[in-house]
């Protein structure tokens, strides 16, 4: 059974603290990503990688960063939490897509909900 | 920017009823896709349908796609209490793997 883990279900910090959520996948998948969800704004993406030591920047990329040493794994970084990163933090891994025959189907981590106090 | 923007709505039905709910996108796309969130879970893959597809099934999903209007829909048939859960649509306008979710859609099934 495929799977992608997050390291927490819950976090609490505090304001100022570094925070590192980490994300794994065994399904050797070459693309990672992170997204953020909050209430009435959907999904919206942090940084992405497509393989490793890659990254680019999504949506949203102010005040955090990414580590990606090994394909499997993708780590999010808050350099310096502050309460508005407050969120559920998700983790999704696919397959690049070959062509447009490809399949862009993302697995998803059951998700960390992040709480800066 | 967002593709993929689902109408947002809270559907409420009885078990048993159908529920629909649609989602629009601004650019060209090679595929959609359908997911299920679970309150206070990951995303859920449902389905997907390619561009050069106008309807899909799998189970009780039922997805149609207009490529001319720009829109999708997604049909969950004969609904459970167990279909409780957030809908989301999502495409890769970018042509590089990288998915746009939309808001989503809320529906609550009545047991």
């Amino acid at each position: 059974d495929v799977k992608v883990t997050q390291s927490s279900r819950y976090l609490v910090k505090r304001t100022g603290e570094k925070v590192f959520l980490e994300c794994v996948q065994d399904m050797d998948h070459e693309n990672m990503f992170w997204y953020r969800q909050d209430p009435g704004l959907g999904l919206r993406l942090i940084y992405f990688s497509y393989d490793v030591k890659m990254k680019e920047k999504g949506d949203i990329p102010e005040g955090y960063s990414v580590s990606r040493e090994k394909k499997e794994r993708f780590s999010l970084i808050l350099e310096s939490a502050s309460t508005n990163q407050t969120s559920m933090y998700l983790c999704a891994s696919s397959f690049p897509q070959m062509g447009p025959l490809g399949n862009t189907e993302a697995f998803f981590g059951q998700g960390t909900r992040l709480t800066v106090v | 920017s967002q593709q993929g923007e689902e109408d947002p709505q809270a559907l409420s039905i009885q078990e048993g009823e159908n529920a629909t709910m649609n989602c629009s996108y601004k650019t060209s796309i090679n595929n959609l896709q359908w997911y299920r969130q679970n309150s206070g879970r990951g995303l859920v893959h449902l389905i997907l349908i390619r561009s050069n597809e106008r309807e899909k099934h799998s189970g009780r999903l039922r997805v149609t796609l207009d490529t001319s209007k720009k829109s999708s829909s997604l049909l969950i048939t004969a609904s459970r209490a167990a279909d409780t859960a957030s809908y989301f649509c999502a495409t890769d306008p970018y042509g590089n793997n990288r998915l746009a979710f939309g808001k989503g859609n809320q529906v609550v099934v009545i047991p």
